[in-house]
């Protein structure tokens, strides 16, 4: 079956620090791949998504690229701001028809000034 | 768009109580999603709907779960009887055709 594994967090960063949450996919045929965000009290937002190998998605100065070869979508930011602290999730849809999402465990990022 | 519903945001109640869960997805979407979110288990996908129409219930934990979706606007998740593991956040989502889901903000549930 599908199955999404992301790093433990939880992840301390300073502020304007680069940050890195690795994430690697089990999945038969051709995913779409989501990063997923989550702030305090709030649901899921999207945050971005590819939808074929070699995509980059790309949001808020967040970047994932979707590597088939390694079968990973690491997310990444350049420098990290105090908002950007969050439970950061990835996913995997394997279309067949539906958007049924898979999802990782979720990474919480926190961001000290 | 209003965004995705849910009500109540947070609900305490005794083990043993019928708990209802509502969600009002955003208009147009044909797709709605429920979903369970604890500590040990993370996100989990109870069932999800497609024009009213349950597709997918595999993910229901057993028969104290039921859900329905009467029509286009309104999806209840029911828990009867309810249990102490039923504790959780439940989140609806709901997406038109297969772009990305869109969530609500959640219903806190605590079972004591």
């Amino acid at each position: 079956g599908n199955s999404v594994t992301q790093m433990e967090g939880p992840v301390t960063l300073s502020e304007e620090a680069f940050l890195t949450i690795n994430c690697t996919y089990t999945a038969t045929g051709y995913p779409s791949l989501f990063w997923y965000v989550q702030y305090p009290g709030e649901g899921l937002q999207l945050l971005l998504k590819a939808t074929k190998a070699d995509d980059k998605g790309s949001n808020k100065g967040f970047e994932a690229t979707y590597r088939k070869e390694t079968t990973s979508f690491h997310l990444e930011k350049g420098s990290v701001q105090v908002s950007d602290s969050a439970v950061y999730f990835c996913a995997l849809s394997s279309g067949a028809g539906s958007y049924q999402l898979t999802f990782g465990k979720g990474t919480k990022l926190s961001v000290i000034p | 768009d209003a965004g995705v519903i849910q009500s109540p945001r947070h609900e305490v109640t005794e083990m043993g109580q019928e708990v209802t869960l509502r969600c009002k997805p955003i208009s147009g979407h044909d797709y709605l999603f429920w979903y369970r979110q604890t500590m040990m288990r993370g996100l989990e996908l109870l069932i999800y709907f497609n024009n009213n129409v349950p597709i997918d219930d595999s993910g229901m934990p057993e028969d104290r779960f039921s859900a329905k979706m009467p029509n286009a606007s309104f999806s209840t998740l029911k828990i009867q009887p309810s249990e102490p593991r039923d504790s959780a956040v439940y989140f609806c989502a709901s997406s038109r055709d297969l772009r990305p889901q869109h969530f609500g903000d959640g219903t806190r549930l605590s079972i004591l």
